[in-house]
């Protein structure tokens, strides 16, 4: 079956320090990968996707590639803020059509001033 | 847009009770997603909808559990009757197909239940 595994938490940064929160997956035929992040007592909100190998999905300082090969979509982000503290989920939507997105367990992030 | 909608954002309830939760998601989406939310099974997908029909509900952990979704803009999610493992954050979210491909689902806010 389908499966995401990403690194457990909590992780705590300092501000401007380098982000990287490791994303695995399993998944027969060619998935689709997403990362959400949810903010405190809110709903996910989509950050960024990648939809075919290689491809690169960025936003807001953040990027992630779908490497095919490692079967992986790492998270990462330069220099973090105070403001990126979230819960981060990978996620993939198996493909070919229409199906609910298989998460992983989120990997809570805790930015110190 | 308003983006999904979802209610009540928050209901306590005691064991037993029938419970039921609320959504509207985005004007024009064709499929609809309800999740769950638990810090020990994380985020799990109940059941999905495409065009008001029920696709898969192989996530509905038991009979106590129905989703309906009468017309495009509405669906529900009933618990009957509530258990305290129960207790969790639900989501709905949703999606529109193009040429073909339903991509990115656009989560509500989620409604957080107490069974007591």
């Amino acid at each position: 079956g389908n499966s995401v595994t990403q690194m457990e938490g909590p992780v705590t940064l300092s501000e401007e320090a380098f982000l990287t929160i490791n994303c695995t997956y399993t998944a027969t035929g060619y998935p689709s990968l997403f990362w959400y992040v949810q903010y405190p007592g809110e709903g996910l909100q989509l950050l960024l996707k990648a939809t075919k190998a290689d491809d690169k999905g960025s936003n807001k300082g953040f990027e992630a590639t779908y490497r095919k090969e490692t079967t992986s979509f790492h998270l990462e982000k330069g220099s973090v803020q105070v403001s990126d503290s979230a819960v981060y989920f990978c996620a993939l939507n198996p493909g070919g059509g229409a199906d609910g997105l298989t998460f992983g367990k989120g990997t809570h992030l805790i930015i110190q001033p | 847009d308003a983006g999904v909608i979802q209610s009540p954002r928050h209901e306590v309830t005691e064991m037993g009770q029938e419970v039921t939760l609320r959504c509207k998601p985005i004007s024009g989406h064709d499929y609809l997603f309800w999740y769950r939310q638990t810090m020990m099974r994380g985020l799990e997908l109940l059941i999905y909808f495409n065009n008001n029909v029920p696709i898969d509900d192989s996530g509905m952990p038991e009979d106590r559990f129905s989703a309906k979704m009468p017309n495009a803009s509405f669906s529900t999610l009933k618990i009957q009757p509530s258990e305290p493992r129960d207790s969790a954050v639900y989501f709905c979210a949703s999606s529109f197909t193009s040429t073909g491909n339903q991509e990115t689902q656009y989560f509500g806010p989620g409604t957080r239940l107490l069974v007591l």
